[in-house]
């Protein structure tokens, strides 16, 4: 049974780079699946950020575009997320998620607990 | 605003009649991708519920059901039980947008 866990800062400052890491566990990173970042601002619904795939073909939200990079990284099994420049609007609780894409059947069939960041000076 | 459209809220009594959340999206999305329907209950990881319109994950109640019709989709829950609280949330791939899109999401009250 695979299991994810995000962790890093709690608390990011305005302008400044948000970093946050999955670790994943029990599955290769390496496998045929996409790694993905998803988040929910407070009393908001599900956005999707940006999924990953080990050979490094990507596909980001084009509304968060221009500041995402996602990473994975196989000899540590984990996957990484850096969003710049950061506002007060990308406070929201981030989930990592295993998944697919285009015309793969499945969706994001497992998630990690999701891990708060705010944004604040 | 999300992409997909969904109801804010859906209730009803434990056992009683069937509850139905409504997904509404476009060509470039529902229209010729396959619906995936999570239930989120806060403060834990979302799971996935139904996916390519109508299948259901290994461990997954039969009570819960998807259709999908034209830009449109649905999400069924016979005999409601309390454990069904929960904000269930409609995605879809949008070959517009290249990306995942998700709809706002319908909270679930088990009266």
């Amino acid at each position: 049974q695979v299991q994810l866990k995000e962790s890093g800062p709690g608390l990011v400052k305005p302008s400044e780079t948000l970093s946050l890491t999955c670790t994943v566990s029990d599955y290769s990173v390496s496998s045929t699946y996409y790694w993905a970042w998803i988040r929910q601002a407070p009393g908001k619904g599900l956005e999707w950020i940006g999924s990953m795939h080990h050979s490094g073909t990507n596909y980001y939200n084009p509304s968060l575009m221009s500041r995402v990079t996602i990473s994975v990284d196989t000899s540590r099994n984990q996957f990484s997320l850096q969003l710049t420049s950061v506002i007060a609007a990308d406070t929201a609780v981030y989930f990592c998620a295993r998944g697919v894409v285009r015309g793969v059947p499945g969706g994001f069939d497992s998630w990690g607990r999701g891990t708060l960041v705010t944004v604040s000076s | 605003q999300s992409v997909l459209t969904q109801p804010p809220s859906a209730s009803g009594t434990p056992g009683g009649q069937r509850v139905t959340i409504s997904c509404s999206g476009s060509t470039s999305n529902v229209g010729r991708n396959n619906v995936n329907w999570y239930q989120h209950l806060p403060g834990t990881a979302p799971k996935l519920l139904i996916f390519r319109n109508n299948q259901r994950p290994s461990g997954v109640p039969n009570r819960f059901s998807g259709s999908k019709s034209g830009t449109s989709a649905s999400l069924a829950i016979s005999g409601l039980q309390s454990e069904d609280e929960a904000d269930y949330y409609c995605a879809s791939w949008d070959d517009s947008l290249n990306g995942w899109v998700f709809g706002g999401g319908t909270k679930v009250t088990v009266l």
